[in-house]
């Protein structure tokens, strides 16, 4: 039973265009985390909801928008693709303030 | 300087070898140390979760802080092919939802 799970698992797409990835976790944990792991394995924190409210949103260009229907679900949208955008997104959550993080398996997103 | 300092390896033992894994770091804030497993294609899956210094263990994973260091490790005994991996430690100081990550080590483990 998949505690984080995230779709798609891969995203390959043209510069330019808009795309989504969704992310759901059935921990019953109150906040959750969008991080970028680049080519060199660095994992960067993107955006932290916890309750549905925005928490921390770290230097991210705001063609990157997260939204959370519910404490359960956390996507991410992202608007006119650049080359830059290349990556691995995970999603992750935890109970709250100090607990370890768990991480959905990644979203592959390559623009050609 | 950064942060949280790891080196990426490869490091390659023979199996049945035992592994140490070593992150430093420099914010003396943080309390909360964390090991992360990560396989090729996979997310991070938590190993080991400490406070502040001292061991831990788990199986054959041992996890050790020391705070007046600033150096954690991770040693792995009796090590298996399937422990081949990328390791990544992660810490926290009491006030902070995010953790910092190290850039991880790359393991393998031959038989």
């Amino acid at each position: 039973d998949t505690a984080v799970s995230q779709t798609p698992k891969y995203l390959v797409t043209q510069m330019g265009n808009d795309k989504s990835i969704k992310c759901e976790q059935n921990l019953g944990h109150d906040t959750m985390y969008w991080y970028k792991q680049d080519s060199k394995k660095f994992l960067k924190i993107m955006f932290s909801y916890n309750n549905k409210e925005l928490i921390i949103n770290e230097t991210v260009p705001n063609r990157f928008s997260p939204k959370s229907p519910d404490k359960a679900h956390l996507n991410l949208h992202i608007n006119s693709l650049e080359l830059g955008d290349s990556a691995v997104y995970f999603c992750a959550s935890s109970d709250d303030n100090n607990q370890p993080q768990h991480f959905g398996d990644g979203t592959r997103l390559s623009i050609l | 300087q950064k942060e949280v300092e790891q080196d990426p390896g490869p490091l390659s033992v023979p199996e049945g070898a035992i592994v140490s894994l070593n992150c430093t770091y420099s914010n003396s804030a943080f309390q909360y140390f964390m090991w992360y497993r990560q396989y090729s294609r996979k997310g991070p899956e938590l190993l080991m979760y400490t406070y502040s210094s001292g061991n831990k263990e788990d199986g054959r994973f041992t996890a050790q802080v020391d705070k007046s260091s600033k150096y954690i490790s991770l040693f792995i005994r009796d090590s298996q092919p399937s422990d081949s991996a990328t390791y990544l430690c992660a810490m926290t100081t009491g006030g902070s939802y995010i953790p910092t990550f190290g850039r991880g080590t790359s393991l393998i483990v031959h038989p």
